[in-house]
C-alpha cells in the first residue's frame, strides 16, 4: 500500500514568510508525528496526534510553529514568520495505536529559509 | 547532556567487513530500542527493534541491548555497499510515543 507522503519535497522561502507543510499518513494509522532534522543532528520531536485526543505540542520550538490534523488523517505543519534557523528537513511519521516503536516515515520536506 | 549519545562517525569499511554501531542513553525508563536506517535524502525506515535487554538477530543484522550499562549496539555482518546509510538508534519508554533519536552514524561500505 501507499506509504507516508509529504509535500512539497523542497521549499525555499524568504525570511519572514509563512510556510505550510503537508503530510498524508498511511491509511488506518491513528498516530501521526512531526519531527525536525537539522544538518548533522538527530530527529527532534515536534508534535504528536493520536485520534481525537488533544495533540502533544511539547516539542514545538516556538509559538511560530503550529500544526493541525483534519479528519484524523492529513496534517499540516505551519511555520509563521520563518527564520533562517528554521531551515531543516521536516519529517512526518505515522503508526498504529500502541506501536509507536514502529513508525513509518515520509520522505520529508527540505525547508530553506533565505 | 543528551538523552541518547551516538558517535556520528563517519565510518568507512570495506565490503564484507563487520560494522559495529553503538549508542548510550541516560533514561532508565527506556524499554524499546529501535534502529532506523536512513538513506540520503530519504526518511528513516525501521530496521529492527528490541524490547528490554538481550540480543535480536535478523539476517545480517544483530541488535544488542544492555540495560545495566545503558548501552545499545547494532552489528552488520558481511556488509554490502547497499548498507551505506545513516543509522539512528531510537529508544522509547514503555507506554510512551516519543522516540529519542541519536544523532545517527553515517556508514559507507566500499566495494
Amino acid at each position: 500500500g501507499a506509504g507516508v507522503s509529504q509535500s512539497p519535497s523542497n521549499k525555499v522561502t524568504e525570511k519572514g514568510k509563512d510556510v505550510e507543510l503537508r503530510c498524508d499518513p498511511i491509511s488506518g494509522h491513528t498516530a501521526l508525528y512531526w519531527y525536525r532534522q537539522s544538518l548533522g543532528q538527530g530527529l527532534e520531536f515536534l508534535i504528536y496526534f493520536q485520534g481525537n485526543s488533544a495533540p502533544d505540542k511539547s516539542g514545538l520550538p516556538s509559538d511560530r510553529f503550529s500544526a493541525e490534523r483534519t479528519g484524523g488523517s492529513v496534517s499540516t505543519l505551519t511555520i509563521q514568520r520563518t527564520q533562517q534557523e528554521d531551515s531543516a528537513v521536516y519529517l512526518c511519521a505515522s503508526s498504529v495505536l500502541d506501536r509507536a516503536y514502529e513508525q513509518y516515515f515520509g520522505p520529508g520536506t527540505r525547508l530553506t529559509v533565505t | 547532556q543528551k538523552e541518547v549519545e551516538q558517535d556520528p562517525g563517519p565510518l568507512s569499511v570495506p565490503e564484507g567487513a563487520i560494522v559495529s554501531l553503538n549508542c548510550t542513553y541516560s533514561n532508565s525508563a527506556f524499554q524499546y530500542f529501535m534502529w532506523y536506517r536512513q538513506y540520503s535524502r530519504k526518511g528513516p525506515e525501521l530496521l529492527m527493534y528490541t524490547y528490554s535487554s538481550g540480543n535480536k538477530e535478523d539476517g545480517r543484522f544483530t541488535a544488542q541491548v544492555d540495560k545495566s550499562s545503558k548501552y545499545i549496539s547494532l552489528f552488520i555482518r558481511d556488509s554490502q555497499p547497499s548498507d551505506s546509510a545513516t543509522y539512528l538508534c531510537a529508544p522509547e519508554a514503555d507506554n510512551d510515543y516519543k522516540l529519542s533519536f541519536g544523532a545517527g552514524t553515517t556508514v559507507t561500505v566500499r566495494a
